[in-house]
């Protein structure tokens, strides 16, 4: 699997559009783009995912830039729930020795 | 409702002894994970298993064994060879080769004295 790149930390103030970056600019093109949150002492929840088309469900958005080397998820409107590590890896079907990075700590500002 | 259960929540074991943390899935998914994460980390993999009989070593499997003669069941032991055993434990599930996400447990928070 790709490699991703997250920076380890993040603010946004309440209500505000949060944008999380991730990079994994050796993507190949059969590997999907995931993203994970994790609150403090829980299993991680996933979020979405996306393969190179943006994708949007009841949590998020992902955006995939057209040469797939990076995405952005975004929280519309930050809730003080959102505060978690959100992880950001890549997959494909059948290989599935599944690596994480360390992520990134968001925290939403009252 | 489908999902992943460890068990216990928490385990607390003497240096020394062998211990076995329990995974139960019953999304009959094929690919089953083991991972640690110490306290501000990011998961590290353990060993994972594609079928039923068969498992791989992930990037952190020195004093870890694991063993899948079911579908459902991914059991992890902890042995005493593991040098820092201390750590949250989280198992996972996916079905594999259909690029969907992986389901994850509650974890098991280990200590060892």
């Amino acid at each position: 699997d790709a490699k991703t790149t997250q920076p380890p930390s993040m603010d946004c103030a309440e209500g505000r559009a949060a944008n999380l970056p991730c990079n994994h600019s050796t993507i190949s093109g059969n590997e999907y783009v995931y993203w994970y949150r994790q609150i403090h002492s829980q299993g991680p929840q996933y979020i979405i995912h996306g393969l190179k088309n943006n994708e949007t469900n009841e949590m998020a958005s992902l955006i995939i830039t057209e040469d797939r080397k990076s995405s952005t998820l975004i929280l519309p409107h930050a809730t003080l729930r959102d505060t978690a590590v959100y992880y950001c890896i890549v997959r494909a079907g059948g290989n599935e020795k599944l690596t994480f990075g360390t992520g990134t700590r968001l925290t939403i500002i009252p | 409702d489908g999902g992943i259960t460890q068990s216990p929540k928490y385990l607390f074991r003497k240096e020394g002894q062998n211990v076995t943390l329990s995974c139960e899935q019953n999304l009959n998914h094929d690919a089953m994970y083991w991972y640690r994460q110490d306290p501000g980390q990011g998961l590290r993999l353990i060993y994972y298993s594609q079928i039923v009989n068969d498992f791989q070593k992930g990037d952190i499997a020195e004093g870890y064994s694991v063993s899948r003669e079911k579908k459902e069941s991914f059991p992890l032991t902890v042995t005493s060879a593991q040098k820092n055993p201390t750590a949250f434990y989280l198992c996972a599930s996916t079905q594999q080769g259909a690029g969907g996400p992986l389901h994850f447990g509650n974890g098991t928070r280990l200590t060892v004295t």
